[in-house]
């Protein structure tokens, strides 16, 4: 079965500090893959996505994310978070004919003034 | 709000009761999914429809759970005879096939958090 795995589980940064959240996923296949963040009180959101071609992808709110896939991996990365970036992320793979959504245990990023 | 939407928001009930949750998809999409929160952990995939034929359910959906989509739009969830360990966020999603290509975009409901005392 495929995993996810985030080796962040809580991250502190200032404003203005560059972020890079990771990510580890375990299948060797073609993937699909995501981000997706839950800001306070909110709905999962989707932040972005990787199917196949460009392997750094651009997402909303200035996010974005380089799939490698020699190391397996599909890290976040945002060159200067703001406090409104607070909220919880999420890397998720997608599996089976279902399109359900493997995801990892979640990044806790607290951002602070 | 044209969103998914989840009622309750939160349920409280005591071990050994029956509870039932109610998901509304995004009109016309067809998939649904149900997933499980439970504190630090990220959502795990409980079961999907497409339309209102359930057509895969996790080993984490124990004999204790069913799950209904009856024609196709609504979806409801329920547990038989609560456990602490039910104890979790529950969260619907769903999706509508974008043409050619087998990705479909998830979108997300606010859950419904049962607390089992």
């Amino acid at each position: 079965a495929q995993s996810v795995s985030q080796h962040n589980h809580h991250v502190i940064l200032s404003e203005a500090a560059s972020l890079e959240l990771g990510c580890n996923y375990s299948y060797g296949g073609t993937v699909n893959l995501f981000w997706y963040v839950q800001y306070p009180g909110q709905h999962l959101q989707l932040l972005l996505k990787y199917f196949s071609g460009d392997p750094l992808v651009k997402g909303i709110k200035g996010f974005e994310a380089e799939f490698i896939k020699s190391k397996f991996s599909f890290n976040l990365r945002k060159p200067s978070v703001q406090w409104s970036d607070t909220a919880e992320y999420f890397c998720a793979v997608l599996t089976g004919t279902a399109s359900k959504l493997t995801f990892g245990t979640g990044t806790r990023l607290q951002v602070t003034l | 709000d044209t969103g998914v939407s989840q009622d309750p928001r939160h349920k409280i009930t005591k071990r050994g009761q029956n509870v039932t949750f109610r998901c509304d998809p995004i009109s016309e999409h067809n998939r649904l999914y149900w997933y499980r929160q439970t504190l630090g952990q990220g959502p795990e995939f409980l079961t999907y429809f497409q339309n209102e034929a359930q057509l895969e359910k996790s080993r984490l959906l124990s004999d204790r759970f069913s799950a209904e989509r009856p024609k196709g739009s609504f979806s409801t969830l329920e547990i038989q005879r609560t456990e602490q360990g039910d104890s979790a966020m529950y969260l619907c999603a769903s999706s509508y096939p974008e043409r050619g290509s087998s990705y479909n975009e998830q979108f997300f409901g606010p859950g419904t958090r049962l607390t089992v005392l």
